[in-house]
């Protein structure tokens, strides 16, 4: 059973179109995260849900939206898709906040074209 | 703001040799520092933790090693065998909660 689950794998799209991502956890972990990781290998954060409760939203534009319908969920919606956005989007899970090992997911690779 | 670096030319090592790893960072105090190693098209797997109040940390054939004052940790792979060859990534963690820094991570290559 795969620990830490994101749909799609591959997402190729328009600028300007709308898309989701989902994140399934089976871990029973409290914590969730999106990370967003760039062509340069960097990996940064962008949220982090406890219990459902957004706790970090780190100058992310407000065109991407979370929704986390419950604690082994968490959704990332993105509105007007822009050329900056394709990279490669990771969920990871934790036990719960902080000083944990983060589980990631096998990422969801975006091309925005 | 703070800076992580990781050397971001790739490390070629001999198979069997140690292989040794830097991650330096700036403008922060971690109170946790975590190692990572992704493979490609894949998400990062953990591989070891290290408090701020420890020096030392190993597991089997890794040891992490952590000084607060030249802040930087150093990660190292002792017999290294081509299958280590992948990207190790560095990751501090402060004292507000859920929030890691990564740095971008180094690429090992070890030859047989």
């Amino acid at each position: 059973d795969t620990a830490v689950s994101q749909t799609p794998k591959y997402l190729v799209t328009q600028m300007g179109n709308d898309k989701s991502i989902k994140c399934e956890q089976n871990l029973g972990h409290d914590t969730m995260y999106w990370y967003k990781q760039d062509s340069k290998k960097f990996l940064k954060i962008m949220f982090s849900y406890n219990n459902k409760e957004l706790i970090i939203n780190e100058t992310v534009p407000n065109r991407f939206s979370p929704k986390s319908p419950d604690k082994a969920h968490l959704n990332l919606h993105i509105n007007s898709l822009e050329l900056g956005d394709s990279a490669v989007y990771f969920c990871a899970s934790e036990v719960a906040g902080g000083r944990e090992t983060q589980y990631f997911g096998p990422g969801t690779r975006l091309l925005v074209l | 703001s703070q800076k992580i670096e990781q050397n971001s030319e790739a490390l070629n090592i001999q198979e069997g040799k140690t292989a040794t790893l830097t991650c330096n960072y700036t403008n922060y105090s971690p109170a946790y520092l975590q190692w990572y190693r992704q493979d490609p098209g894949r998400g990062p797997v953990f591989l070891l933790l290290i408090r701020e109040n420890e020096k030392e940390k190993r597991k089997e054939r890794l040891k992490v090693t952590f000084d607060t004052t030249l802040k930087q940790s150093l990660f190292h792979i002792t017999a290294s065998q081509p299958a280590d060859s992948a990207t190790y990534l560095c990751a501090l963690e402060g004292y507000n909660f859920n929030k890691f820094y990564f740095g971008s991570g180094t690429k090992l290559n070890v030859k047989p």
